[in-house]
């Protein structure tokens, strides 16, 4: 039931490009994605609904699937305070955000 | 002023010893959660309260018991503490039931450690 992120750690460079996959096995509503530095909480970045659409945040975008029930996380020109670890949080029109299983971000310089 | 705020942040405790979280939003969110993440970082909800009512109960030991004197604070209260229980805690909030556009605001945080 937990969705499965891939891939399961990156290692970028500053300035270099990344994507980040989230899929489940059930039909989603909507999509979260959360980020979280080291020893801190997570924190929300955007929401994704079902219609397919796109969303940024600053260099930080995202795409929505629901036929495959995938979401993707791409982060541009990344920066040293990309990372931490990305959690997607799936929600199937219940009570509940279910967390994805995570994927470590380290950006050195 | 701190959104959402757990106390203790770390806590080091015996087995089978009583502990509690407490957690209080000062957001005005209608739903509070309870999440674990544990040694491998996985985030797994336990509860949910909207409004001082319990909505969400996960599969969690009957040795956990969450309280909701007003909607603005949750607390955790655990039994007979098990090594198994060591993880991190984390309360949050959102501004409806469920997930919400805003998405959800998570407290800093309860290490606990069982010795």
């Amino acid at each position: 039931q937990q969705p499965v992120q891939s891939p399961q750690a990156v290692i970028l460079r500053e300035g270099e490009d990344a994507v980040i996959n989230c899929s489940s096995s059930k039909a989603l509503y909507s999509v979260h994605w959360y980020r979280q530095k080291h020893g801190e909480a997570p924190v929300f970045l955007m929401i994704l609904l079902k219609g397919g659409e796109q969303k940024g945040h600053e260099k930080i975008s995202a795409s929505f699937n629901e036929k495959k029930q995938q979401s993707s996380l791409y982060l541009t020109a990344s920066q040293l305070s990309y990372s931490g670890t990305y959690f997607c949080g799936t929600d199937r029109n219940t009570d509940k955000l279910i967390f994805g299983t995570g994927t470590r971000l380290q950006v050195f310089p | 002023d701190t959104a959402v705020s757990q106390t203790p942040k770390y806590l080091v405790t015996q087995m089978g010893n009583d502990k509690s979280i407490k957690c209080e939003q000062n957001l005005g969110h209608d739903t509070m959660y309870w999440y674990k993440q544990d040694s491998k970082k996985f985030l797994k909800i336990m509860f949910s309260y909207n409004n001082k009512e319990l909505i969400i109960n996960e599969t969690v030991p009957n040795r956990f018991s969450p309280k909701s004197p007003d909607k603005a604070h949750l607390n955790l209260h655990i039994n007979s503490l098990e090594l198994g229980d060591s993880a991190v805690y984390f309360c949050a909030s959102s501004q409806e039931t469920g997930p919400s556009v805003y998405g959800y605001t998570f407290g800093s945080g309860t290490r606990l450690t069982v010795v």
